[in-house]
């Protein structure tokens, strides 16, 4: 089964670092376009970053500078580093698989973490 | 950076209605186009890929059109699950941006 697990949310001081991870079951992580995606409480979707079957990392201007997406090929696992978080980092984190054909739609979402950045 | 333009930001229909939501680039994005739905407290769910493609498992109402900077998704015959957000999304620039959403709701 096509699935995707993500893990490591929680609460958090400004300030500090999270590692939130994306396992994932059915296909290879590293031959498609893999995603994060946050929705702050009550808002909209906000695409947060990227890292491409090349190995290539894009990322959205909010976060640029303080996050860092990665993968481990031997465990078919992303990685969302968080540094430096503010409480507008406060969200809901989904991993999600866009598919290299067409338009990258992103079609295997995970389940998605909550963050909570707060003293 | 590319802004997506949604429009209505939200609708009152009624089952059975056929219902069009409208996408709007700054700029030309292609057919680099995605439309998402997402219920309450749920991940969203692709619906349409590359502007005019029916992601597999999609019921046929829901279709899709356009390219460069105007695109628009169609329920033809709105049905009781439909009611939800619904979201645009370009992947032509990064960083890849989504529309502010449209929520329908029942009438």
């Amino acid at each position: 089964e096509v699935q995707l697990v993500e893990s490591g949310g929680g609460l958090i001081q400004p300030g500090g670092s999270l590692r939130l991870s994306c396992a994932a079951s059915g296909f290879i992580v590293s031959n498609n376009y893999m995603t994060w995606v946050r929705q702050a409480p009550g808002k909209g979707l906000e695409w947060v970053a990227v890292i491409n079957s090349g190995g290539s990392t894009y990322y959205a201007d909010s976060v640029k500078g303080r996050f860092t997406i990665s993968r481990d090929r031997s465990k078919n696992t992303v990685y969302l580093q968080m540094s430096s978080l503010r409480a507008e980092d406060t969200a809901v984190y989904y991993c999600a698989r866009g598919v290299v054909t067409g338009s990258y739609g992103m079609d295997v979402w995970g389940q998605g973490t909550t963050v909570t950045v707060s003293s | 950076d590319i802004q997506m333009t949604q429009s209505p930001s939200s609708l009152s229909a009624s089952v059975g209605d056929k219902v069009t939501l409208t996408c709007r680039a700054s700029q030309s994005i292609s057919y680099y186009l995605n439309w998402f739905q997402q219920k309450p407290g749920k991940a969203p769910k692709l619906l349409i890929y590359a502007a005019s493609s029916l992601q597999s498992g999609v019921p046929s109402r829901f279709s899709g059109s356009g390219s460069g900077t105007a695109f628009t998704l169609t329920i033809s015959s709105l049905q009781p699950e439909d009611f939800a957000t619904y979201y645009c999304q370009q992947s032509y620039y990064t960083p890849w941006t989504f529309g502010q959403g449209s929520k329908v709701e029942i009438k």
